[in-house]
């Protein structure tokens, strides 16, 4: 597609539960990136894709979160048993040639997720 | 680890005004430095990229220079309007690590 694309836009969920969130990068875009950003906070790095590289999990706060990237092209970020910190927007974005390069990031628009 | 600050958290300023957000970052080992903007409830839109070779870049009113050495980006803003209002990012592209770190963020707010 055109940009960035994510999915689902807003989500809420009950305490305890799985959640999925969606990532299509730009075509052709081989670096992937998962942020998340918290209610007037900074971004936060979760997890880098490169290619068909081992992804950079650093970022991943717990073990509760996993993200996997199926033929190097879309991205799904799980989160388990969900808890109320975890209540963020998560932003996907993708990039041409990844961090060693001097490509621009482009960014979706987020998936808004809420713990109730 | 890399630190990155932005100042001032927010600024509030006139249309037509010309103003300078400051970004710096604790490693000057970078591959570039990057401007975003975000509006309230969007994603972030690229303004600028700056690779560490780079002094400066100019798109429109908007200019961004790079001094690598001390850690300091600034964004330039020239003739503010009100759809200038908005949250803008810099982030940096360690040469340690494969992710960028961003600031908080500065929040300006041009009034017509």
């Amino acid at each position: 597609g055109a940009g960035v694309s994510q999915s689902p836009s807003n989500k809420v969920t009950e305490k305890g539960k799985d959640v999925e969130l969606r990532c299509d990068p730009i075509s052709g875009h081989t670096a992937l990136y998962w942020y998340r950003q918290s209610l007037g906070q900074g971004l936060e790095f979760l997890i880098y894709f490169q290619g068909n590289s081992a992804p950079d999990k650093s970022g991943l706060p717990s073990d509760r979160f996993s993200a996997e990237r199926t033929g190097g092209s879309v991205s799904t970020l799980t989160i388990q048993r969900t808890q109320q910190e975890d209540s963020a927007v998560y932003l996907c974005a993708s990039s041409g040639q990844g961090a060693y390069s001097g490509n621009t990031i482009y960014f979706g628009e987020g998936s808004w997720l809420t713990v109730v | 680890k890399q630190e990155v600050t932005q100042i001032p958290a927010a600024l509030s300023v006139p249309e037509g005004e010309n103003l300078v957000l400051n970004c710096s970052f604790t490693d000057s080992a970078i591959y570039n430095l990057q401007w975003f903007r975000q509006d309230p409830g969007k994603g972030l839109t690229s303004l600028l990229l700056i690779q560490s070779s780079q002094r400066e870049q100019t798109s429109g009113r908007l200019n961004a220079s790079l001094d690598k050495s001390s850690g300091r980006s600034t964004l330039y803003i020239a003739a503010s309007q009100p759809g200038d209002s908005a949250t803008y990012l810099c982030a940096v592209r360690s040469v340690s690590t494969n992710d960028m770190r961003f600031g908080a963020g500065t929040r300006l707010t041009v009034k017509p």
